[in-house]
C-alpha cells in the first residue's frame, strides 16, 4: 500500500529552528497536513497546504511541498519548549481516505 | 478543550466482547470522526459521518461500525474483541463534509483487551 514516512525523533535547543521531513508515495494527494499531539491528549492540526502550493508559512511555521520529490516538511522557528511534542504528518487522497506517519517525536533541550 | 467529548475514558474488557465508544461532537459541527491509535498501526483513519450519512471509509474491520444519530453524537461499536484491538481511539468533528476540513479531536478512549 501507499505509505507515509517519517522519521521517529528529533532533538533540538531552545530557539533553534526545527525542521521535520515527511515523504508520501501517493501522487494523488490532494492536501497534506501536519498535526501536533502532545502527551495524553488528541491531535490538533498545525497547518495544512494544497498539493498544487508549494509553501505557506503561518507565524512561526513553514510548510514546504515538493511534489516532484513528495516530500513534505515542517520548519518551526525559534522553538521553545512547549514545541515539544510528536508530530505527524497526514495526505487525504481524494476525499476518502486519510493516512498518517508514524509521528516525529519533538524534543526540545532548554 | 476542543468541545469534542468522548466517553468512556478508559475500557478494559476480555477478547470476544463487544464495546461502544460514544463520542459529542462540538456544538454546530455536522462531520464525526473516527481514528484508531494503536504502537503497532499508528494513526490510522476508520471512519466519517456527515450529518447522519457515511461519507468516508478508512481502515475500519468489519467487526467494526459506527453511526451518527439525529442530534449528531456518534457512537463506534467493536465487536469480536481481539488482543490487538487494544488502543486509542479518537473521535474528532468538523463543520464541512470533506476530510480538508479542520478536524477537532477528541481526548480519546483507551481501549484495552485482555
Amino acid at each position: 500500500g501507499e505509505d507515509v514516512e517519517q522519521s521517529l525523533f528529533l532533538s533540538v535547543r531552545e530557539g533553534d529552528s526545527s525542521v521535520i521531513n515527511c515523504t508520501y508515495t501517493d501522487s494523488s494527494s490532494t492536501y497534506l497536513y501536519w498535526y501536533k499531539q502532545e502527551p495524553g491528549a488528541g491531535l490538533q492540526l498545525l497547518t495544512y497546504i494544497f498539493s498544487n502550493m508549494d509553501m505557506k508559512q503561518d507565524q512561526r511555521l513553514t510548510v514546504l511541498l515538493n511534489k516532484k520529490d513528495k516530500h513534505l516538511s515542517l520548519r518551526i522557528a525559534d522553538t521553545q519548549t512547549g514545541d515539544s511534542a510528536i508530530y505527524f504528518c497526514a495526505e487525504s487522497v481524494g476525499n476518502n481516505d486519510m493516512r498518517f506517519g508514524a509521528g516525529t517525536r519533538l524534543t526540545v533541550k532548554p | 478543550d476542543s468541545g469534542v467529548t468522548q466517553t468512556p475514558k478508559h475500557l478494559i474488557t476480555a477478547t470476544g466482547q463487544r464495546v461502544t465508544l460514544r463520542c459529542s461532537p462540538r456544538s454546530g459541527d455536522l462531520s464525526v470522526y473516527w481514528y484508531q491509535q494503536s504502537l503497532d498501526q499508528g494513526l490510522q483513519f476508520l471512519i466519517q459521518y456527515y450529518n447522519g450519512e457515511e461519507r468516508a471509509k478508512g481502515n475500519i474491520l468489519e467487526r467494526f461500525s459506527a453511526q451518527q444519530f439525529p442530534d449528531l453524537h456518534s457512537e463506534l461499536n467493536l465487536s469480536s474483541l481481539e488482543l490487538g484491538d487494544s488502543a486509542l481511539y479518537f473521535c474528532a468533528s468538523s463543520v464541512g463534509p470533506d476530510l480538508y476540513n479542520e478536524q477537532f479531536f477528541g481526548p480519546g478512549t483507551r481501549l484495552t483487551v485482555l
